[in-house]
């Protein structure tokens, strides 16, 4: 166990339809990180979240967002959803704000299907 | 721009037979860190070795052991007498800006 929680482990809706991914950082991380891997993108860095401020982005589409609560868990919503959106989703965890000196800590995943 | 290159697409062993996995980088930085990650059939992602930029002496752990050569940026896996257990998607990465650069992955497949 990572200790980094994501949920659900699996996801399957339908085209045009709207979820909310789930994430819990490793107890005392500050910053929460979400990639997502695809079969023709890869592993590719959406978004990054430091103590409830957005840090960094990556190739996040205007149909997803994300956000960090004061608890510091984090919630990936992908909207509008297409064939094209499924894919495994990862959320990580890391201590500071910058991955220099810090690890970095994934969860499991959530597989999203879309159909 | 970051780029990380897995040239190997796939790669089948029998068991006990060792294994290199090739990572080759570009960067501009001067300080970096590289990293190695294995994806087991499960789909996490495991942690497996993160390097910085100012050390090159070479790592072992186990059977795993991992080459890093500034001078033509690589940062190579191997694995010494494969098992079946270490069939998985590994995959190498750079950091960029709080965020990581990831290669594309080998396949390996590990055969009994």
């Amino acid at each position: 166990d990572s200790g980094v929680t994501q949920t659900p482990k699996h996801l399957i809706t339908a085209t045009g339809q709207r979820v909310t991914l789930r994430c819990s950082p490793r107890s005392g991380d500050l910053s929460v990180y979400w990639y997502q891997q695809s079969l023709d993108q890869g592993l590719q860095f959406l978004i990054q979240y430091y103590n409830g401020e957005e840090r960094a982005k990556g190739n996040i589409l205007e149909r997803f967002s994300a956000q960090q609560f004061p608890d510091l868990h984090s919630e990936l919503n992908l909207s509008s959803l297409e064939l094209g959106d499924s894919a495994l989703y990862f959320c990580a965890s890391s201590v500071g704000a910058g991955i220099a000196n810090y690890g970095y800590t994934f969860g499991s995943g959530t597989r999203l299907t879309v159909v | 721009a970051q780029k990380v290159t897995q040239a190997q697409t796939e790669i089948s062993v029998v068991e006990k037979e060792d294994v290199t996995l090739d990572c080759v980088y570009e960067t501009r930085d001067t300080t970096y860190y590289l990293f190695w990650y294995k994806q087991p059939p499960s789909g996490e992602l495991v942690f497996l070795i993160r390097r910085n930029s100012f050390d090159e002496q070479n790592e072992i752990s186990g059977r795993y052991s991992w080459n890093f050569q500034k001078s033509t940026s690589s940062f190579n896996f191997t694995i010494t007498a494969s098992q079946v257990v270490d069939s998985a998607v590994y995959f190498c990465a750079l950091n960029w800006r709080n965020k990581l650069v990831f290669g594309a992955g080998t396949i390996l497949r590990v055969k009994s």
